[in-house]
């Protein structure tokens, strides 16, 4: 079937440190990859997307790259400050309709 | 408004009692998506509305839930007699309609089935 895995949470880390969190999907076709972030208190917003393979997504000082030979859309940041402390979800869409398939979501923790 | 919204933003009921859920989304946006996220884990689609188009219900868990859209506004989510496992946080999100547009999401209404 079609879905998302992601890392489990938390991931607790020191500001400044690198942030890896991985994404893999199985799919049909070419879909579309997504990060989405969940910051205390709000709403989830779009972090960043990539719409083929070799694309990449970036925002914020985060990048994910679409790796279609090994189906992993992972997250990376190469300095994390407290402020990047959130819940993060990978998700693919579908050609059709783009309705998304979320992953569990990771907890991240920035400590100063 | 600016964003998507939802009301009401916490909902408490009894078991077998039935609730709506409302969603107003960004004026303009074709695509109106409903999504429910339980305690802990990731987002479910439930339903999808596009434009004039027949819905995609392909998500929706039995057929206690149920949705509504009026042209290319407000939304409605109806659950019948609800059950405990139905508590969750349930999210709307509206997008231009395109294939790669982003979604954006409400703040969510908290459903509490005592």
């Amino acid at each position: 079937g079609n879905s998302v895995t992601q890392m489990e949470g938390p991931v607790t880390l020191s500001e400044e440190a690198f942030l890896t969190i991985n994404c893999t999907y199985t799919a049909t076709g070419y879909p579309s990859l997504f990060w989405y972030v969940q910051y205390p208190g709000e709403g989830l917003q779009l972090l960043l997307k990539a719409t083929k393979a070799d694309d990449k997504g970036s925002n914020k000082g985060f990048e994910a790259t679409y790796r279609k030979e090994t189906t992993s859309f992972h997250l990376e940041k190469g300095s994390v400050q407290v402020s990047d402390s959130a819940v993060y979800f990978c998700a693919r869409g579908k050609a059709a309709g783009n309705k998304l398939t979320f992953g569990g979501g990771t907890r991240v923790l920035v400590k100063p | 408004g600016a964003g998507v919204s939802q009301s009401p933003s916490n909902k408490v009921t009894e078991k077998g009692k039935d609730v709506e859920l409302r969603c107003d989304p960004i004026s303009g946006h074709t695509a109106l998506y409903w999504y429910r996220q339980r305690l802990g884990q990731g987002l479910e689609f439930l339903i999808y509305f596009q434009g004039n188009s027949a819905p995609d219900k392909s998500g929706l868990p039995s057929d206690r839930f149920s949705a509504e859209r009026t042209g290319e506004s407000v939304s409605t989510l109806t659950i019948q007699r609800t059950q405990q496992e139905d508590s969750a946080v349930y999210l709307c999100a509206s997008s231009l309609g395109g294939r790669y547009d982003e979604q954006y999401f409400g703040p969510g209404t908290r459903l509490t089935v005592t």
